[in-house]
This record gives structure tokens, C-alpha cells and sequence, in this order.
């Protein structure tokens, strides 16, 4: 079983649908992240949640509506989407440093959700 | 702020040449923590290595190396002997430690890196 896992790989969606991503992670990790990757862009991380609990929200529009209901999985929830929306979401996972574990900094990604908005 | 330049878009190079991928960073953070990712053509990003502030030993692994310089704010990384494997986009990232504890990273553009058989 791999790491992370993301489903699904791909998505087209129209502007007026409504869509999730999920994201699952068997590494025992308690710190989850969604980044968006678009073409000759870095990656923008969008939310981060650690024990389950949102602590980072980079400014993201709320078309993007994240979930996460136990450290092991992670969503995210699609609306009224544009078509500069489409991108690859990656989802990652790591050992949360304030619980007290052994952080080597070390973030664990999935293969990513291809997003096409039309 | 911070800020990861890979000035190198793409590189193309023939196999079993040499090569070296340039990463320059930018941060106020006196104790950060400098990150290579491999992204193959699966998507997922796979961790290289880590490097914090204050250890600018160079560092070898197999046919990687990386070479960090604080004077000029670069972390580069250099592959031997190019295997067509090494196929690839390569970020470079640089993180300091939020206030609650979690590394966030700054990536890169990325570098895509071609290896011609």
C-alpha cells in the first residue's frame, strides 16, 4: 500500500458542478497539506491541517472548501470552479513537529488529482 | 519572505553526461531547512534530501551530490553519470518552522530534466 493515496488521478468537471477530492495517508502521520501545482508556477500550498485542526488557509478562494475528519484522510470539496482552477492537487503528509515526534522535515506526497475545469 | 529560484527551466542532457541543477533562495530566517524533490512523470513528489542552516558540508549520495553555499545563497544539486531514470521535474525548496511547529516549504518553479538515451 503506498504511502498517500489520491483518488481520483483525474477529474473534468464543469463550472457548475460540485466534485471532491480525497486524500489517505497509512503513514501515521498527523499533519495533512494540499498544494496546487500549475503549469511554470511553484507549488502553492492551500490548507494544512495538524491533529485535524486547520492552521494554515493561504488565501484560497472559498470554491475550495477542505475537510479533514481524522488525520488519516483529507478532502477536498469542489463549487462553482473556474477554468484557471485546473491544475494538478497534491496532497502530502507529515510527522507534526509540536506533537513531538521526529520531524526530518519530510513531506510524503501522493501522485496528485488532475483537474480539468471546462 | 522567502523565495526559491530555479533558473533553469528545462535541461536536456545525453546519458551518462554530468549535470547540475541550480536552486537560489531567499530567506530573513536564520535557521531554515534547504529540500530537493524529484517529481517523475507519476506526479508524485519524492524527497531527496534535507539540509539545515548551519551544516554547509557538501554531500554525496551514490551518483547525487549537493552543494550548499550560504555565501551565495545557492543549493545545488549535481548528478553523475545521467541515467535516462533520472527523467524528471526537480524542486528545489526552502522552509523555515511555523509557529506551530510544522515545516512549511517554498518551492521552486522546478527544473525538467530530460536524459537522452
Amino acid at each position: 500500500e503506498t504511502g498517500v493515496t489520491q483518488t481520483p488521478r483525474h477529474l473534468v468537471m464543469g463550472m457548475t458542478n460540485k466534485k471532491s477530492l480525497k486524500c489517505e495517508q497509512h503513514l501515521g502521520h498527523n499533519a495533512m497539506y494540499w498544494y496546487k501545482q500549475s503549469a511554470k508556477k511553484p507549488l502553492e500550498l492551500m490548507f494544512v491541517y495538524s491533529l485535524e485542526e486547520r492552521v494554515e488557509n493561504n488565501s484560497v478562494p472559498s470554491r475550495f472548501s477542505p475537510e479533514c475528519p481524522n488525520s488519516s484522510h483529507l478532502f477536498l470539496h469542489l463549487h462553482t470552479l473556474q477554468p484557471e482552477d485546473s491544475a494538478l492537487y497534491l496532497c502530502a503528509s507529515s510527522q507534526d513537529l509540536a506533537s513531538g515526534g521526529t520531524n526530518t522535515g519530510e513531506l510524503f506526497f501522493g501522485e496528485g488529482s488532475r483537474l480539468t475545469v471546462l | 519572505a522567502q523565495k526559491v529560484t530555479q533558473a533553469q527551466t528545462e535541461i536536456s542532457v545525453v546519458e551518462k553526461e554530468d549535470v547540475t541543477l541550480d536552486c537560489v533562495y531567499e530567506t530573513r530566517d536564520t535557521t531554515y531547512y534547504l529540500f530537493w524533490y524529484k517529481q517523475p512523470p507519476s506526479g508524485e513528489l519524492v524527497f531527496l534530501i534535507r539540509r539545515n542552516s548551519f551544516d554547509e558540508q557538501n554531500e554525496i549520495s551514490g551518483r547525487y551530490s549537493w552543494n550548499f553555499q550560504k555565501s551565495t545563497s545557492s543549493f545545488n544539486f549535481t548528478i553523475t553519470a545521467s541515467q535516462v531514470v533520472d527523467s524528471a521535474v526537480y524542486f528545489c525548496a526552502l522552509s523555515g518552522v511555523s509557529n506551530f511547529g510544522n515545516e512549511k516549504l517554498t518551492f521552486g518553479t522546478g527544473t525538467r530534466l530530460t536524459i537522452i538515451p
